[in-house]
């Protein structure tokens, strides 16, 4: 059971907007510490997607976006593409624990 | 910019100890600007993160593995690694190390940082 919760799984059609949802408490999110998200390709390594709540690293395409409010983070992906199929954590930190969290990731599928 | 990748063996025995060792290229492992870390996938399952340090040596675990785990830094090799000892079949995962970068920092401590980048990931598998 992971401290920040997500939906297992996501889908949706080419072109359309899809939103993931991670879930806290007032030990993590609620507590004001950031959210960061990344997305992990099939065979490959994690990547960062956001960082900062809303903030995309230099070569991450603006159909990404990231936001938060209380206990809760979100990522958008607009414009859906083939190429988005791939598993997506966000991670936090929890006061705790004393530590790093992730949530439990979202399998993303393209129809 | 930094490049990280990991190297041990694939494969550990039940109760032995787990080594891997991550080697920093393109950037100095002594920076002020980074800590160091440990995350695992399982197969299946999710993200979890094991251990951070920073170059001074301070270490921050997972509570759940603190007990078997030990993360050190080697400053002359521009390498971190991890040891997790006790292992079982629970602890198969794809090991992955990657460059923390800091947030918001107060009192010595850091928060809200993020992991980036990341070594490919290695599979160690534990079985006798």
């Amino acid at each position: 059971q992971s401290v920040l919760t997500q939906p297992p799984s996501l889908s949706g059609a080419p072109g359309q907007r899809v939103t993931i949802s991670c879930t806290g408490s007032s030990s993590n999110i609620g507590a004001g510490y950031d959210v960061h998200w990344y997305q992990q390709l099939p065979g490959t390594a994690p990547k960062l997607l956001i960082y900062g709540n809303s903030n995309r690293p230099s070569g991450v395409r603006d159909r990404f976006s990231g936001s938060k409010s209380g206990t809760s983070a979100s990522l958008a992906i607009t414009g859906l593409q083939a190429e988005d199929e791939a598993d997506y954590y966000c991670q936090s930190y929890d006061s705790s624990l004393s530590g790093v969290v992730f949530g439990g990731g979202t399998k993303l599928s393209v129809l | 910019q930094l490049q990280l990748q990991e190297s041990g063996p694939g494969l550990v025995k039940p109760s032995e100890t787990l080594s891997l060792t991550c080697t920093v290229s393109g950037g100095s492992i002594s920076s002020s600007n980074y800590y160091w870390g440990w995350i695992r996938r399982p197969p299946g399952k999710g993200l979890e993160w094991i251990g951070t340090i920073y170059y001074s040596g301070s270490t921050y675990y997972n509570p759940s593995l603190k007990s078997r785990v030990t993360i050190s830094v080697d400053t002359s090799k521009n390498q971190f690694s991890l040891k997790l000892s006790s292992v079982t079949a629970a602890d198969t995962a794809v090991y992955y190390c990657a460059s923390v970068v800091l947030g918001y920092c107060t009192g010595g401590v850091c928060y809200n940082n993020w992991f980036d980048p990341w070594g490919q990931g290695t599979l160690v598998t534990v079985s006798s």
